[in-house]
C-alpha cells in the first residue's frame, strides 16, 4: 500500500544533542511537509518542500532544519533540542503544488522526548 | 489571520448516539475545509473534506457541509460506535495558503 512512513516512532534524545527524524513516502507526491504537535495542541506547520524548493514558515525556530535528498525522503534536523521541543512530529505529503484543494496525507508521527 | 474554532471536549456518548462536533472558521476568500481524525498513538487521517460552499463531505457515516453564510463545517454522525473514539480536528487551507490551520481538537469517547 502506498503510504507515508516515519521512523522511528519514538525518539529519545538529550538536551542539546542533535537529532534527526526521517520520513519516506511511496505515493510519489511532490510536496512534503513537517508539522509539530505539542501535547493536547493542534499540529503546526514548520516547513514544506515543493519538489526541491524549501519553504520555511515565518515563525519556525532556526533550530529546526530540513533536507530532502530525493522525492521519497525528507528529514527533520533539530540542531540543539530543548525541553520545549518535545512533541509529536508529523510528516505529510500532497500530490502537487500546495494549494487549498490538495489533500495532505499524514504519517503516523514520531514522538520526541528530550531528557 | 486564518483560524479554526471547534467545540471544547471531551465529548462522551453512548454507542448509537447522535454526534455533532461544531466547527467555525475565519478566513479570507474561499478556503477548503477538512476533518481529520487521530486515533490514540497514531497520526492524522483524513476523514472528509469540502472545497467549496454548500459541498457536503462524507465518509464512514460522518458528514459535514461547508456553510459559507455561517462560516461553519460541523461534523455529524447519526450513530456512533466505540471504534469512533478518537480526537477530531477541523482544519482549513486558505485560498492562497499552504499550511493546514487546525482547530485545537475535540476528544470523543464512546462507551458501550
Amino acid at each position: 500500500d502506498a503510504m507515508v512512513i516515519q521512523n522511528p516512532r519514538y525518539q529519545v534524545t538529550q538536551f542539546g544533542k542533535p537529532v534527526t527524524l526521517s520520513c519516506s513516502q511511496t505515493l510519489n507526491h511532490n510536496v512534503m511537509y513537517w508539522y509539530q504537535q505539542k501535547s493536547s495542541q493542534a499540529p503546526k506547520l514548520l516547513f514544506h518542500y515543493y519538489d526541491k524548493d524549501f519553504n520555511n514558515e515565518a515563525d519556525t525556530p532556526d533550530n529546526f532544519q530540513s533536507r530532502r535528498p530525493n522525492t521519497s525522503f525528507c528529514f527533520l534536523d533539530i540542531r540543539s533540542p530543548g525541553l520545549g521541543d518535545a512533541a509529536m512530529y508529523l510528516c505529510a505529503t500532497s500530490r502537487d503544488a500546495p494549494d487549498s484543494s490538495e489533500t495532505q496525507y499524514f504519517g503516523p508521527g514520531t514522538r520526541l522526548l528530550v531528557l | 489571520g486564518d483560524s479554526v474554532t471547534q467545540m471544547e471536549g471531551p465529548v462522551t456518548l453512548s454507542e448509537e448516539a447522535f454526534l455533532t462536533i461544531n466547527c467555525t472558521y475565519t478566513a479570507t476568500g474561499y478556503p477548503s475545509l477538512f476533518w481529520y481524525v487521530q486515533y490514540p498513538g497514531e497520526g492524522l487521517q483524513l476523514l472528509l473534506k469540502a472545497t467549496k460552499a454548500d459541498d457536503k463531505g462524507s465518509n464512514k457515516g460522518f458528514e459535514a457541509t461547508y456553510r459559507k453564510e455561517t462560516t461553519s463545517f460541523h461534523l455529524e454522525k447519526g450513530s456512533v460506535q466505540v471504534s469512533d473514539s478518537a480526537v477530531y480536528f477541523c482544519a482549513l487551507i486558505s485560498q492562497a495558503g499552504t499550511a493546514l490551520i487546525f482547530g485545537k481538537g475535540t476528544t470523543l469517547s464512546v462507551s458501550s
